[in-house]
């Protein structure tokens, strides 16, 4: 059974970077999954963020493409998602992911963290 | 403002059947296959039904899709308490994927 794990600060000052990790257990994220980073303001819907292969192909939300940075430690089988420049209409519950389909990405997530809520405030 | 539309809020008694909609475009919908999820107070977003109506191991068979041109829908048979929830659809658009704003089904 896969299990992820978000982890980060909590609070994030405006204009800063968030920064969070997700921890997979008990699946390498350098198998034949895409993983990806979903985020949900508090009351409000999903927001896709980006989708990430281990081989590097990645798809971004156009609207934070210029914001977000992925990266992969495979050695510690956690990938850490950066959005710089942060305002208050980021501050939402963070979750990772895993699609459920081999090879491509389908959006179809099937394991996901619990969530992290990243608070944006001064 | 979200790219796929769905209605704030829907309702049924126990064992009745319910219908959510996902009203989207040929950008989304109409050319591409439609996800959907529950979401439980409190809890990460749980896959119910994902590429052409297939069900992960574990969802009931009381949860199906459909989908036409431009529109998908899910139906729930068999209206349980546990089936109180947020759902939302989700499918590529282009070169990103999109979420409906969720419907919150209530079970009167």
């Amino acid at each position: 059974q896969v299990q992820l794990q978000e982890s980060g600060p909590g609070l994030v000052k405006p204009s800063e970077t968030l920064s969070l990790t997700c921890t997979v257990s008990d699946y390498s994220i350098s198998s034949d999954y895409y993983w990806g980073w979903i985020r949900q303001p508090p009351g409000k819907g999903l927001e896709w963020i980006v989708s990430f292969y281990h081989s590097g192909t990645t798809y971004y939300n156009p609207s934070l493409k210029s914001r977000v940075t992925i990266s992969v430690e495979m050695s510690k089988n956690q990938f850490s998602l950066k959005l710089s420049s942060v305002t208050a209409a980021d501050t939402a519950v963070y979750y990772c992911a895993r699609d459920c389909e081999r090879g491509h990405s389908s959006g179809c997530f099937d394991f996901w963290g619990q969530g992290a809520l990243l608070t944006v405030s001064s | 403002q979200s790219v796929l539309t769905q209605p704030p809020s829907a309702s049924g008694t126990p064992g009745q059947g319910v219908t959510i909609s996902c009203s989207g475009s040929s950008s989304n919908i109409g050319n591409h296959p439609v996800n959907w999820y529950q979401q439980l107070p409190g809890t990460a977003p749980k896959l119910l039904i994902y590429g052409n109506g297939q069900r992960p191991s574990g969802v009931p068979d009381r949860f199906s899709s459909s989908k036409s041109g431009t529109s998908a829908s899910l139906a729930i048979s068999g209206l349980q308490s546990e089936d109180e929830a947020d759902y939302y659809c989700a499918a590529w658009d282009d070169s990103y994927w999109v979420f409906g704003g969720g419907t919150k089904l209530t079970v009167l």
